[in-house]
């Protein structure tokens, strides 16, 4: 089954630091694969996703991630990070149409 | 246009009650599925309909049914409430597109079990 692991459940960043957040993940196939932010008290947002056209994928308020299949991750990141960034990311994968499922979250701290 | 909604915002029950929570997909979608996130976690997949036809099905005990309605909008039901079933429940539409296809999530429903 496809599943994916994020390393690290907290991450403190300081502000104009780079961000990376790490995803690996467990596919036998070509997997498709998500990054969403939560803010708190608030739903998903989806911040960009990989579907093998090209393997740096650039999303949202300056996000990026790298699929790289010799090291089966997706890594997030953001050159600097700014206080609005403060959240809990998802990396997800898609394992059948309609159907996500989700790692265990990264919360993001960003240090003032 | 208009996002996914979901209502109530939040809902306190008693253990061994039965609650309805309810979903409206952005317009145009077809595609509804339910998530469970208990605090602290991801989210986990419970539902997934297609065209008022469930299409999937996660872990999840019969104590949990859900459908769809002809305009698209779903609801997801629990019986016999467990204190475990605290959790924010989130409903995400899509166009149905296939596989790799993106979800768009509603702010969810948070029940609270007592």
């Amino acid at each position: 089954a496809q599943s994916v692991t994020q390393l690290g459940s907290h991450v403190s960043v300081s502000e104009g630091a780079l961000v990376l957040l790490r995803c690996n993940y467990s596919s036998s196939v070509p997997p498709y694969l998500f990054w969403y932010v939560q803010y708190p008290n608030q739903g998903l947002q989806l911040l960009l996703k990989y579907t093998s056209a090209a393997t740096l994928v650039k999303g949202i308020n300056g996000f990026e991630a790298e699929f790289k299949k010799s090291e089966t991750s997706f890594h997030l990141t953001k050159p600097s990070a700014h206080m609005s960034d403060a959240a809990e990311y998802f990396c997800a994968v898609s394992p059948s149409p309609r159907k996500l499922t989700f790692g265990t979250g990264t919360r993001l701290t960003i240090i003032p | 246009d208009a996002g996914v909604t979901q209502s109530p915002t939040h809902l306190i029950k008693t253990r061994g009650q039965h609650v309805t929570l309810r979903c409206s997909p952005i317009s145009g979608h077809k595609s509804v599925s339910w998530y469970q996130q208990v605090l602290g976690q991801g989210p986990q997949f419970i539902f997934q309909y297609y065209e008022k036809e469930e299409r999937g099905r996660g872990n999840f005990p019969d104590r949990f049914s859900a459908r769809q309605f002809p305009n698209y909008s779903s609801e997801l039901n629990v019986n016999a409430l467990l204190l475990g079933d605290s959790a924010l429940y989130l409903c995400a539409s899509s166009f149905d597109k296939g596989q790799g296809e993106e979800q768009y999530f509603g702010p969810g429903t948070r029940l609270t079990v007592t």
